[in-house]
């Protein structure tokens, strides 16, 4: 099964329309989670992430995520989106066991699209 | 001043051909990576080196063999360059495992 699942790979809104791009992880991965935006023609930068504390996670750009263990999900919202957000998003999480935290694990990835 | 830099950002080349991709941060972080990015935006990671030593090496053909020569560079050199080689390789750098990790700009690399 795939560790960090993002349900849909495209998501078009219209601007200042509210947004949610979903993410689920199973239990190969830690609680350690991550949402990287990419927008066109450049490298990742990070939005968020939630590593303990709070379950609600307030990042860069107006964005936010709730980590739901019950529900295993991190997904991310905004409650107004601009056409500068168009952009890829990607979840992401290091594996449970190994040690091995320097590695991420990327979910596909999912395509927001804001249109005027 | 630029976080992490890589260079070539374009890399066009044969089949069959050597080429490498150079990656440097000046963040002072101790721990590097190299992804690879396919056509369907998938990223996965490649390699990485904390303190200059090899900790991560997923199932990445032995074409590909990373080198650090110190802690802020990470380079990439292919051999025998293949078609499916096409990709855009993203280097990052991040000061420990659970902490932001800062992505290059990305070389798209594309084999003829």
């Amino acid at each position: 099964a795939q560790s960090v699942t993002q349900l849909d790979s495209q998501v078009p809104v219209f601007e200042e329309a509210p947004v949610e791009l979903r993410c689920n992880y199973s239990s190969s991965v830690s609680v350690y989670l991550f949402w990287y935006v990419q927008y066109p023609n450049q490298g990742l930068q990070l939005l968020l992430k939630y590593l303990s504390g709070s379950t609600l996670v307030k990042g860069i750009n107006g964005f936010e995520a709730e980590f739901n263990k019950s529900q295993t999900s991190f997904h991310l919202r905004k409650p107004s989106v601009h056409i500068s957000d168009t952009a890829e998003y990607f979840c992401a999480a290091p594996p449970r066991s190994g040690g091995s935290n320097y590695k991420l694990t990327f979910g596909k990835g999912t395509l927001l699209t804001v249109n005027p | 001043d630029t976080a992490v830099s890589q260079t070539p950002k374009y890399l066009v080349t044969q089949m069959g051909n050597d080429k490498s991709i150079k990656c440097e941060q000046n963040l002072g972080h101790d721990t590097m990576y190299w992804y690879k990015q396919d056509s369907k935006k998938f990223l996965k990671i490649m390699f990485s080196y904390n303190n200059k030593e090899l900790i991560i090496n997923e199932t990445v053909p032995n074409r590909f063999s990373p080198k650090s020569p110190d802690k802020a560079h990470l380079n990439l050199h292919i051999n025998s360059l293949e078609l499916g080689d096409s990709a855009v390789y993203f280097c990052a750098s991040s000061q420990s495992p659970l902490n932001e990790q800062f992505f290059g700009p990305g070389t798209r690399l594309t084999v003829l």
